[in-house]
């Protein structure tokens, strides 16, 4: 089955990390686009990054400077670090695929909830 | 950054209505446009992509048209499952960018 895990998400303080995972089965995640997508409470969908295949990467300018996308092609698993976390930062993190070809995130995971208070 | 906006903000209809949501771009954005279903604790679901092309799986009551800056979700006939918020997003152009959602009541 094709599917996405996210894990990693927890209370912090402001100024604090965290690392989310997203961890995938029934493909191979360096052979597709991945973003990571925010909500935050009572608010929309917001992109935070995307690591393209060919293993580039692009951020929102919410998050440059703070956050990391990267992944582990050995554990086909897609990382977001989050780091000098603020209160605004709360959110549902989720991850996606972005098949080569179609320009969308067809696959996503449940998401995973990041807390940032004091 | 590519602005999106999405009208109406909510609505509320019944069972075997037809409903259209409109999403609009700030600049042309060719047929790079996606639709996707949220409901609550679930997964966002692509409904359609570039446009107009519906996602495997998806029931053929969602049609997505337009192009340019102007597009519309249009369900043809609403089933109680359709209970959700619908967003438009835009992949012509990181940063990627979604429009606010419209939430979908059923009457």
């Amino acid at each position: 089955e094709v599917q996405l895990v996210e894990s990693g998400g927890g209370l912090v303080q402001p100024g604090g990390s965290l690392r989310l995972s997203c961890a995938a089965s029934g493909f191979t995640v360096s052979n597709n686009h991945m973003n990571w997508v925010r909500q935050a409470p009572g608010k929309g969908l917001e992109w935070v990054a995307v690591i393209y295949a060919g293993g580039s990467t692009s951020y929102a300018d919410s998050v440059r400077g703070r956050f990391t996308i990267s992944r582990d092609n050995s554990n086909n698993t897609l990382y977001l670090q989050l780091s000098s976390l603020t209160v605004e930062d709360t959110a549902v993190y989720f991850c996606a695929r972005v098949p080569r070809g179609i320009d969308a995130s067809d696959i996503w995971g449940q998401g995973t909830v990041a807390i940032v208070s004091s | 950054d590519i602005q999106m906006t999405q009208s109406p903000s909510s609505l509320s209809a019944s069972i075997g209505d037809r409903i259209t949501i409109t999403c609009r771009a700030s600049q042309s954005i060719s047929t790079y446009l996606n639709w996707y279903q949220l409901k609550k604790g679930k997964a966002p679901k692509l409904l359609i992509y570039a446009a107009s092309t519906l996602q495997g799986g998806v029931p053929s009551r969602f049609r997505g048209s337009g192009s340019g800056t102007d597009f519309i979700l249009t369900i043809s006939s609403l089933q109680p499952e359709d209970s959700a918020t619908y967003f438009c997003q835009q992949s012509y152009r990181v940063p990627l960018t979604f429009g606010p959602g419209t939430r979908v009541d059923i009457k």
